[in-house]
């Protein structure tokens, strides 16, 4: 069974950073393309990011929004997903998921964690 | 603003058929595979369709998926009081570096 667990989140100050992981287990991780998305309160879905398997290239890709402050990674050897969150604004208040691709090229989530709360406020 | 486009909401009788749209461009669905997912409240997403028109396994069938063109669909039958839910369409949209989109939801209400 896919089983994707979050953590990391809880209140962070504006401009201050933080770092989400998300631990992977019941697939070879090492195949899939992996991603995060968010959702802020009472709003749809956004994608956040996303990283390609490890190899000669590894890409990440951003939305315009998170570009430049936030940094997508995974650990292959640890089975884990990380996002670090710097320069936090009021805006990046959501509930984090992480998410598996349907593969190695295919980026839209086919399973999600139960997500993680970060909240930007003093 | 979401690059594709759902109606906000949609709704039915038990047991009346509800089609969801989800309308893109040749960048993202014309191109590219379109997932769908149901969300209920306070849970996270789940799957429902993959690469267009394919069930997950435990998805019951009465929920379909189609494509064509530049738009997909989403078809639930046999409506039932369970499936009120928010639902959402994604692809892989390849203009600049490339991105996930998603459609801004339809909440599905049973009346």
């Amino acid at each position: 069974e896919v089983q994707l667990v979050e953590s990391g989140g809880g209140l962070v100050q504006p401009g201050g950073s933080r770092r989400l992981s998300c631990a992977a287990s019941g697939f070879t991780f090492t195949n899939y393309a992996m991603s995060w998305v968010r959702q802020a309160p009472g709003e749809g879905l956004e994608w956040v990011s996303s990283i390609s398997i490890s190899g000669d290239t590894m890409d990440t890709y951003y939305a315009d929004s998170v570009k430049g402050r936030f940094t997508i990674s995974r650990d292959d050897s640890k089975n884990t997903l990380y996002l670090q969150m710097n320069s936090l604004r009021a805006g990046d208040t959501a509930v984090y998921y992480c998410a598996r691709g349907g593969g190695t090229y295919e980026y839209a989530p086919w399973a999600w964690g139960q997500g993680t709360l970060v909240t930007v406020s003093s | 603003q979401s690059v594709l486009t759902q109606p906000p909401s949609a709704s039915g009788t038990p047991g009346q058929r509800v089609t969801i749209s989800c309308s893109g461009s040749s960048s993202n669905i014309g191109r590219n595979y379109v997932c769908w997912y149901q969300q209920l409240p306070g849970t996270a997403p789940k799957l429902l369709i993959f690469r267009n028109d394919q069930r997950p396994s435990g998805v019951p069938d009465r929920f379909s998926g189609s494509k064509s063109g530049t738009s997909a669909s989403l078809a639930i039958s046999g409506l039932r009081s369970e499936d009120e839910a928010e639902y959402y369409c994604a692809a892989w949209d390849e203009r600049l570096s490339g991105y996930v989109v998603f459609g801004g939801g339809t909440k599905v209400t049973v009346l």
